[in-house]
């Protein structure tokens, strides 16, 4: 059972725009901010978005974050077959733990 | 460019110890800026944060609550990599492990490639 909550599936058509919701709590996205990963198969988390709306350098914008009181959601447009894969929030808790969503299975149709 | 290389057995035996390590490249275990953390994955209890070390003006750990009895990390500055040490394993503790950093984004930017550990007798 993750602490942050994401729908377990995703999709989409190429070219289309989907969002991805996480919820949380107080302790948690109500007063850190949140972190967004890609995780391809076979491979480890990839950081996407970081401090609910930045992008690392070298992901496209094509990936965008945003937060609103204990909810976030990252945004994906212009799909495109490589988005297919898992995505998962996180964020840092109060209780000095990292915490993480169960992950959201992106199918690009 | 930070690269973390882990290593260690992929199998345990119920009731063991579960030792694994990172070592590090491109930063140092010492850093006054970056933690250095253990996650795992398994089907059933999805990305599971474990446990961290960091170096500020002393060494200092935090741990989830899930393993707090059973999981020790440690830096070991001569190699330039940090362990992790989970005892008494049983098949709930099979999954893939992850090392990472949290660095100066504050996020767990670097990852290790995963080592699967089964623990089977």
């Amino acid at each position: 059972q993750s602490v942050l909550t994401q729908p377990p599936s995703a999709s989409g058509t190429p070219g289309q725009r989907v969002t991805i919701s996480c919820s949380g709590g107080s302790s948690n996205i109500g007063s850190n901010t949140v972190v967004w990963y890609q995780q391809l198969p076979g491979t480890a988390p990839k950081l996407l978005i970081y401090r609910n709306d930045q992008r690392p350098s070298g992901v496209s914008d094509r990936f965008s974050g945003s937060k609103s009181g204990t909810s976030a959601s990252l945004a994906i447009s212009g799909l495109q077959s490589e988005d297919e894969a898992d995505y998962y929030c996180a964020a840092w808790d109060d209780s000095l733990t990292w915490v993480f969503g169960g992950g959201t299975k992106l199918t690009v149709l | 460019q930070v690269q973390l290389q882990q290593s260690g057995p992929g199998l345990v035996q119920p009731s063991q110890t579960l030792s694994l390590t990172c070592a590090i490249s491109g930063d140092s275990v010492s850093s006054k800026s970056a933690a250095w953390n253990w996650i795992r994955q398994s089907p059933s209890r999805g990305l599971e944060w474990l446990g961290r070390t960091y170096y500020r003006s002393r060494w200092s750990n935090n741990y989830a609550l899930s393993v707090k009895s059973r999981i020790t990390v440690n830096p070991d500055t001569s190699k330039n990599q940090f362990s992790l040490q989970l005892n008494s394993v049983t098949p709930e503790d099979t999954a893939v492990y992850y090392c990472a950093r949290s660095g100066d984004l504050g996020v767990l930017d670097y990852w290790g490639q995963g080592t699967l550990v089964t623990v089977s007798s």
